[in-house]
């Protein structure tokens, strides 16, 4: 079955220290990769896909397919990047949309 | 831009009672639309997909159905709600084609089952 792991639940760091949320899936070619982040309060919404190469908020995610791996890395955190992350991905190879994500993870920053 | 409304936003039902939750789609025609459950300890798991009006597709065996009346509207229903029912509930609608494209969630609906 597919399947995106996040193996973090939590990541705490402090302000201006790097950060990288973790992601892995499981084989299929060559995946489509996304992250959503929801922040307080807000909806859940779409911050990078690995198609389009962005950077956005100063996070980056590189697909790794010898690790089968996506993670989401910023080299200095901001307070105002606290909140939940997931990775995520298409859920088979149909054109209905649909994506499976991963537990998600809480990231906290702190002052 | 799409813009998704979901109502109600928060909802207390004792066990066994019934459960509606409505999902408009604004902005575009011939959506795709997805019901997801957000569970503590357990990510965004995919309920529900429906490519057209009539069409829905069950992701999960589970106590809720869902059903769409209309090309915007799609709505979470469940004649008798039980305990693990409860969680937080998002709507969502895909915008642009194949697999690249991106889900915009509605704001939510949180359900607890008491």
């Amino acid at each position: 079955a597919q399947r995106v792991t996040q193996p973090e639940k939590l990541l705490s760091v402090f302000k201006g220290a790097p950060v990288e949320l973790k992601c892995n899936y499981s084989y299929s070619g060559s995946p489509e990769l996304f992250w959503y982040v929801q922040y307080s309060r807000q909806r859940l919404q779409l911050l990078l896909r690995h198609i389009s190469r962005e950077s956005i908020k100063g996070f980056t995610a590189d697909l790794n397919k010898g690790e089968t791996s996506f993670h989401l890395k910023k080299p200095f955190a901001q307070e105002e990047d606290s909140a939940m992350y997931y990775c995520a991905r298409p859920h088979g190879s149909s054109n209905t949309g649909k994506l499976i994500f991963g537990q998600g993870t809480t990231l906290q920053v702190k002052p | 831009s799409q813009t998704i409304h979901q109502w109600p936003a928060t909802l207390v039902q004792p066990v066994g009672s019934p459960l509606s939750l409505e999902c408009t789609v604004e902005g575009t025609s011939n959506p795709n639309l997805y019901w997801y459950r957000q569970a503590a300890g357990r990510g965004l798991q995919l309920l529900f997909y429906s490519v057209g009006i009539g069409q829905i597709s069950s992701e999960v065996p589970q106590n809720l159905s869902a059903s769409r009346p209309q090309d915007r509207q799609f709505i979470l229903s469940s004649k008798k709600l039980l305990l693990s029912d409860s969680g937080f509930y998002l709507c969502a609608s895909r915008f642009g084609t194949g697999n690249t494209g991106e889900l915009f969630f509605g704001e939510g609906s949180r359900l607890t089952v008491l």
